[in-house]
């Protein structure tokens, strides 16, 4: 079955401006989650999402940084007045529950470099 | 959190074992043992996860010491397609959030 999709795969935008990513997790999925991946290092957790309400935002680094669920399947990640070091690859990840033995899917990211 | 501890990096031949080690010393009861690998350009992929016994299944095997300060990822078979990043992550169960924390993990070298 199709596993979990990020648009767009890569996105170029100046200092300042506003950008969305968007995830499609796998269907039926509950539970979803955004990460970012510095280069050389690991993901970094943002924030979740059980159903439609944000679980845990609490890695969300500052207030320019917003996620959306309204209907409990696709997200957006929205990050207003981007700085250069938001960029960054941004990885999205659904599961069928929360429990902490649930595997995560993760799509294959969104690259974003601000100029 | 509790915190694990990898090497940064580990070689390997084609074809032969390779045993990928973690270190969790503060490790709680409720924690369970995760692991997952990154292939290059790709997301995280999981692997394996166990809670106090060995768990096998077909990609690999984990070993955990008896006072779950430590654990093994085992893949029987290095293969070229095994070259990835390995993190080895510990996930609470039954947590307000079902975060993974990861480190830098182990980046795998196989060699032909």
């Amino acid at each position: 079955g199709a596993g979990v999709s990020q648009t767009p795969s890569n996105k170029v935008t100046e200092k300042g401006k506003y950008v969305e990513l968007r995830c499609d997790p796998i269907s039926g999925h509950t539970a979803l989650y955004w990460y970012r991946q510095s280069l050389g290092q690991g993901p970094e957790f943002l924030i979740y999402f059980q159903g439609t309400g944000a679980a845990d935002d609490s890695g969300l680094p500052n207030d320019r940084f917003f996620a959306v669920r309204p209907e409990g399947s696709v997200s957006t990640l929205k990050i207003q007045r981007t700085e250069r070091g938001d960029s960054a690859v941004y990885l999205c990840a659904s599961s069928s529950g929360g429990a902490g033995g649930n595997e995560q899917f993760f799509g294959p990211g969104t690259r974003l470099t601000v100029l | 959190d509790a915190k694990t501890t990898q090497p940064n990096s580990m070689e390997s031949n084609e074809e032969e074992p390779v045993h990928l080690p973690c270190n969790h010393s503060t490790i709680s009861g409720t924690d369970y043992i995760h692991w997952y690998r990154q292939l290059p350009s790709q997301g995280p992929e999981y692997v394996i996860h166990g809670l106090t016994s060995n768990v096998n299944n077909r990609m690999a095997s984990l070993a955990i010491a008896e006072d779950r300060k430590s654990s093994t990822l085992i893949l029987h078979r290095a293969t070229l397609r095994d070259a990835a990043v390995y993190y080895c992550i510990l996930r609470m169960y039954g947590g307000a959030t079902n975060k993974l924390i990861f480190g830098t993990g182990t980046l795998l070298a196989v060699q032909p």
